[in-house]
């Protein structure tokens, strides 16, 4: 079981929220990790969006605009990136990473479509 | 602002060994608060960090389980970049490589390379 799972893809409507999950295996608690975002859109680079461990240990990228913020639900055991006021201009795939075991581990990525 | 140049033959005959460079500008190989990285992508295994290296009084690495036997990141302070060998490739190993900066969150990256591993 990968140590990071994100569902593969997710559609919304503009002007409505998205909510994209990063599930922990299973045996590694949610609550310990800052969790990382990163927004790549087709043909560009990966973009770092912001990171989210608590609401005291939260940051956000440069120039990332606040309707993009991170979030947790203990009960799934997964870190949650929310988007807020969707635009055309977001769709891309969104990945999320976290440092284990001495390692980078990125999730599979979740493809957004704007529709 | 930070621009990192990576450069490289996009070709690489299987069993031989891959190499990439990452010229920095806008801030220091040597930097006591950087980590410079590898990072690779492909259809089949999504973002892969590969390693890095960084200075704190002495120069650390941290490499990736998956390529620990295979890799080095080597730093070049005379000429402020560092560098990736990835020994005795298969067409596993293409993807898009890509160096950045991050000890934490990867802020900066390169334009990235595609690397085929065919003969």
């Amino acid at each position: 079981q990968p140590v990071l799972t994100q569902p593969t893809s997710l559609s919304a409507s503009p002007g409505a929220s998205a909510r994209f999950t990063c599930t922990l295996r299973s045996g590694i608690n949610v609550d310990i990790y800052r969790i990382y975002w990163y927004q790549q859109k087709p043909g560009s680079l990966p973009r770092y969006l912001l990171r989210y461990k608590s609401d005291s240990d939260k940051q956000q990228g440069s120039g990332v605009p606040s309707r993009f913020s991170g979030s947790k639900d203990a009960s799934t055991n997964a870190g949650l990136l929310l988007i807020s006021g969707l635009q055309s201009e977001d769709e891309a795939d969104y990945y999320c990473a976290i440092w284990y075991s001495s390692t980078w581990v990125f999730g599979g990525g979740t493809k957004l479509t704007v529709l | 602002q930070v621009q990192l140049q990576q450069s490289g033959p996009g070709l690489v005959t299987p069993s031989q060994t891959l190499s990439l460079t990452c010229a920095i500008s806008g801030d220091s190989v040597s930097s006591n608060s950087a980590a410079w990285n590898w990072i690779r992508q492909s259809p089949s295994r999504g973002l892969e960090w590969l390693g890095r290296t960084y200075y704190r009084s002495k120069w650390y690495n941290d490499y990736a389980v998956s390529v620990k036997s295979r890799i080095t990141i080597n730093p070049d302070t005379s000429k402020n970049q560092f560098s990736l060998q990835l020994n005795s490739v298969t067409p596993e190993d293409t993807a898009i490589y890509y160096c950045a900066r991050g000890t934490a969150e990867f802020d900066y990256w390169g334009q990235g390379t595609l690397v085929t591993v065919s003969s």
